[in-house]
């Protein structure tokens, strides 16, 4: 069974700094990995998605690469901003023959504060 | 175009009540999916629908819960004799179709089991 796991479960960050979020999963056998942002009592906001061929994905400030072999994959945010302020979660789909390839196994999540 | 809308975005009811919560999916999107976020958890699946069709319903944690999506657009999910544990957030997502599988998510509907 796919197990995903983020550290740190929190993180406090003063604005501008630069910092990384962490992801694994026990099962390298994924077809993309996608990292997601909630705002407190929001849906899920798509930011990267990675497919299981790519070494990494870029957008404006953020930066994801992965690792399937070593079933790990970062999040970079360069530049921090106080609106940066949310849970970021990953989220892997498996690679699989026998059907339900379609179902998202998610981490806990890292709750992200920048301070100004 | 519009993105993925779920209605009520709370809900507050007691024990032993039935609730529905509805998923309008984006305009096109053949795939269809509910999650459950508990406190503090990421999501977790409950149940994949494939145009008017529950393709995979494995995620649902008991017979109280049932989805229907019957013109294999919005989708309902109903959840009947409500229970305190059943409070938690509902999800609902849709993708293009089963082989691009991008889910995009709903802002989520709040229920809160008294």
């Amino acid at each position: 069974k796919q197990e995903v796991t983020q550290i740190p479960a929190a993180l406090s960050v003063p604005e501008g700094e630069n910092l990384v979020l962490n992801c694994s999963f026990t099962d390298s056998a994924i077809y993309n990995l996608q990292w997601f942002r909630q705002d407190p009592g929001k849906g899920l906001t798509s930011l990267l998605l990675i497919q299981s061929s790519q070494r990494e994905q870029t957008s404006g400030r953020l930066n994801a690469s992965l690792d399937k072999s070593s079933g790990r994959s970062t999040l970079y945010i360069a530049a921090s901003q106080p609106g940066d302020s949310a849970t970021y979660l990953c989220a892997v789909r498996p690679r699989n023959s026998g059907g339900s390839n379609y179902k998202l196994t998610f981490g806990k999540g890292t709750l992200l504060t920048v301070n100004p | 175009g519009a993105g993925v809308s779920q209605t009520p975005s709370n809900k507050v009811t007691e024990k032993g009540k039935y609730v529905e919560l509805r998923c309008d999916p984006i305009s096109g999107h053949t795939a269809l999916y509910w999650y459950r976020q508990s406190l503090g958890q990421g999501p977790e699946f409950l149940i994949y629908f494939q145009g008017t069709g529950a393709a995979d319903d494995s995620g649902l944690p008991n017979d109280r819960f049932f989805a229907v999506r019957p013109e294999g657009s919005v989708s309902t999910l109903k959840i009947q004799r409500t229970e305190r544990g059943d409070s938690a957030v509902y999800l609902c997502a849709s993708s293009l179709d089963y082989d691009n599988n991008e889910q995009f998510f709903g802002p989520g509907t709040r229920l809160t089991v008294l």
